[in-house]
């Protein structure tokens, strides 16, 4: 098993350009989540997934939107691209509320 | 509402001596409470998670935790400090009850405690 996998490792943009990072897994996990992680500021909850079709807004959706089309993957975009945007991108599944979540190797995101 | 709290943010040892990551916790219900760690540019692991069953939880390298009910906390330890070891670490508190996240539904993370080794 791969476990929780994200696409790009590493990505530069300009302010305002647009991208979208991929994650997956393969554990059959209904709960997806998207965090970011700050120096300081430990991790922050971006969006999460209750299930396939389903979306909901965590601790700091503004500037971020996503998609759960299928079961295992859960797309996290960037419209237009800020400088507050630079971060660590996270991913993450569950397969319940509450349970422990299993954590994928990160995006490191730049925007200049 | 739940909340967690690491009460250092840095936590210097020698290699060899005792860990002590200290985490308090609030939540109005029965609590999950979890240990994670993340070494440079890596995601994060789960070392240990306390369910309600035994108060003494073991985990991966040597690690454990007691959740003390009383003290609202959930410290981490390790007999002997490894090189190894030096990471961050993050306490996690899941409050089972219903309807109880604002928007975040599920686990709140603590800030972090950066653990570093010396020789």
């Amino acid at each position: 098993n791969a476990g929780v996998t994200q696409t790009p490792k590493f990505r530069v943009l300009k302010t305002g350009q647009s991208m979208t990072l991929l994650c997956a897994q393969d554990m059959n996990h209904e709960y997806m989540y998207w965090y970011r992680q700050d120096p300081g500021m430990g991790l922050r909850l971006i969006h999460y997934s209750v299930g396939e079709g389903t979306t909901a807004k965590g601790e700091v959706p503004d500037g971020y939107n996503v998609s759960r089309l299928k079961k295992q993957n859960f797309l996290l975009g960037l419209e237009s691209a800020a400088p507050s945007q630079t971060s660590v991108y996270f991913c993450a599944s569950s397969w319940g509320r509450s349970t422990e979540q299993f954590f994928g190797p990160g995006t490191r995101l730049t925007v200049l | 509402a739940q909340s967690v709290t690491q009460l250092d943010s840095h936590v210097s040892v020698s290699e060899g001596t005792p860990v002590l990551l200290r985490c308090n916790y609030s939540s109005s219900y029965s609590p999950s409470l979890f240990w994670y760690v993340q070494h440079p540019n890596k995601g994060l692991q789960l070392l240990l998670k306390y369910t309600s069953a035994a108060t003494l939880v073991k985990g991966i390298n040597g690690f454990e935790a007691e959740f003390k009910k009383s003290e609202t906390s959930f410290h981490l330890t390790k007999p002997s400090a490894h090189m190894s070891d030096a990471a961050e670490y993050f306490c996690v508190v899941s409050d089972r009850g219903i309807g109880t996240g604002g928007g975040a539904d599920g686990l709140t993370f603590g800030k972090g405690t950066h653990l570093i080794i010396q020789p």
